[in-house]
């Protein structure tokens, strides 16, 4: 079992949409949870972080975790063609250790 | 302020060679993480600096080995050079405060080809 799973995607949205992106880690002891976001041929930028159970809104995103389940997500409110990109789910598993997914592509239509 | 720079972009090598990359954090960054991205297997996490001392290391054979200088810049080598070396090479840096730190700046990366 991979240590963070993520559906491969693409997730396709209309613009306007709610896009919903969801993410599993198999360590419980994990403490600190990260969403970035990698456009084509670029590198990888955070766009969130959230270290305890609920929500935590940055305006349109909303990063929600779980950790009975082990389960964060990242909800984006009025899509916009240019969120498409690859977001990527990373887990510290402690040991100064971030570990990634392979990422869901994420395309918003316009 | 300046962000993460990784020298080279890109470059070129035959197998059984080997390969130095470098990179220089963000001003006042001490963490530099090392990652290799392929297509396939996404972001794999190949080790860890912090005041030039190696905290952790990712599933990678001792070919890959990396170091870490007084002025916080990173080096990572790799020797003979393999086809599945083949790879995006990032470079990472945090102010990594706390062991739960994973806000990482990257670079641009490395874009390394073995032939």
């Amino acid at each position: 079992q991979k240590e963070v799973e993520q559906n491969s995607g693409p997730l396709s949205v209309p613009e306007g949409a709610i896009a919903s992106l969801n993410c599993t880690y198999s360590d419980r002891v994990s403490q600190s949870f990260f969403w970035y976001r990698q456009y084509s041929g670029k590198s990888p930028e955070l766009i969130m972080s959230i270290y305890s159970n609920g929500d935590k809104e940055d305006g349109r995103f909303t990063a929600q975790l779980n950790k009975a389940s082990q389960y964060v997500s990242l909800l984006i409110r009025d899509s916009q063609p240019s969120d498409s990109a690859t977001y990527l789910c990373a887990v510290n598993i402690g040991s100064y250790k971030l570990i990634f997914g392979s990422g869901t592509r994420l395309l918003v239509r316009p | 302020k300046a962000g993460v720079t990784q020298t080279p972009r890109y470059l070129i090598k035959t197998r059984g060679q080997q390969v130095t990359l470098s990179c220089s954090p963000i001003s006042g960054h001490r963490s530099v993480s090392w990652y290799q991205q392929t297509p396939g297997q996404g972001l794999q996490f190949l080790f860890e600096y912090f005041s030039e001392t190696q905290r952790n290391k990712g599933n990678f054979p001792g070919r890959f080995s990396g170091r870490q200088f007084s002025n916080s810049r990173s080096e990572m080598n790799v020797s003979t050079l393999e086809l599945g070396d083949s790879a995006l090479y990032l470079c990472a840096s945090s102010l990594n405060t706390g062991s739960n730190t994973g806000e990482l700046f990257f670079g641009e990366g490395s874009r390394l080809t073995v032939l």
